[in-house]
């Protein structure tokens, strides 16, 4: 059981935009900032997104985040083939006082 | 680059010890926090363990507490994580990861725990 809650699976046709969710409480997501994290099959995980909506140099700009209250969540427009991927949310838990993650989230492109 | 590259892993029996390490190169290791991130198989991500740029802190999940030590060699730029007293449910994919906020990962080391 993640500490962090994301749906099992998504899915989209090319060109749609989607949406995944990350649901925490007040003392991961509320207190701090989120992070998302992309593995593509047979990967390492990427960093995808850090303090909420920040993207690392090089993530193409149809990759977004936000953050309100204890929900966070990661949008992909104008989906790709090779977005086909799973996707993590991650956050620091202020009472566990480490880091916690999502059980992730499986997107499939239709 | 930032790179990261673990070794170390290997099978086991349930009971043994295993030593990972992780070398860095490409930046100021000095500079940064690590962890050890792992992933069972078929499962998703489960952090494990982080050491400060000092090495005089460390933190574990519960998970591996008393069984696992974090511990790093800032002049040779490298990371480390003991096992002992590895059990089945301790196989996975071990990552070392910079930060937070885990902005680089390795490619990754595989335990597995099995008699």
């Amino acid at each position: 059981q993640s500490v962090l809650t994301q749906p099992p699976s998504a899915s989209g046709t090319p060109g749609q935009r989607v949406s995944i969710s990350c649901s925490g409480i007040s003392s991961n997501i509320r207190s701090d900032t989120v992070n998302w994290y992309q593995q593509l099959p047979g990967t390492a995980p990427k960093l995808l997104i850090y303090s909420n909506n920040q993207r690392p140099s090089g993530v193409p700009d149809r990759f977004s985040g936000s953050k309100s209250g204890t929900s966070a969540s990661l949008a992909i427009s104008g989906l790709q083939s090779e977005d086909e991927a799973d996707y993590y949310c991650a956050a620091w838990d202020d009472s566990l006082n480490s880091p916690v993650f999502g059980g992730g989230t499986k997107l499939t492109v239709l | 680059q930032v790179q990261l590259v673990e070794s170390g892993g290997g099978l086991v029996k349930p009971g043994e010890s295993l030593r990972l390490s992780c070398a860095a190169s490409g930046f100021t290791f000095s500079d940064y926090y690590m962890n050890w991130i792992r992933q069972a198989p078929g499962k998703g991500l489960e952090w494990v363990s982080y050491i400060s740029t000092s090495g005089r802190t460390h933190r574990y999940a519960d998970s591996v507490k008393g069984r696992f030590t974090i511990s790093r060699d800032n002049a040779k730029r490298s990371l480390f994580l003991q096992m002992n007293s590895l059990r089945a449910d301790d196989t996975a994919i071990y990552y070392c990861a910079r930060g937070p906020p885990f902005d680089f990962w390795g490619q990754g080391s595989l335990v597995t725990v099995s008699s």
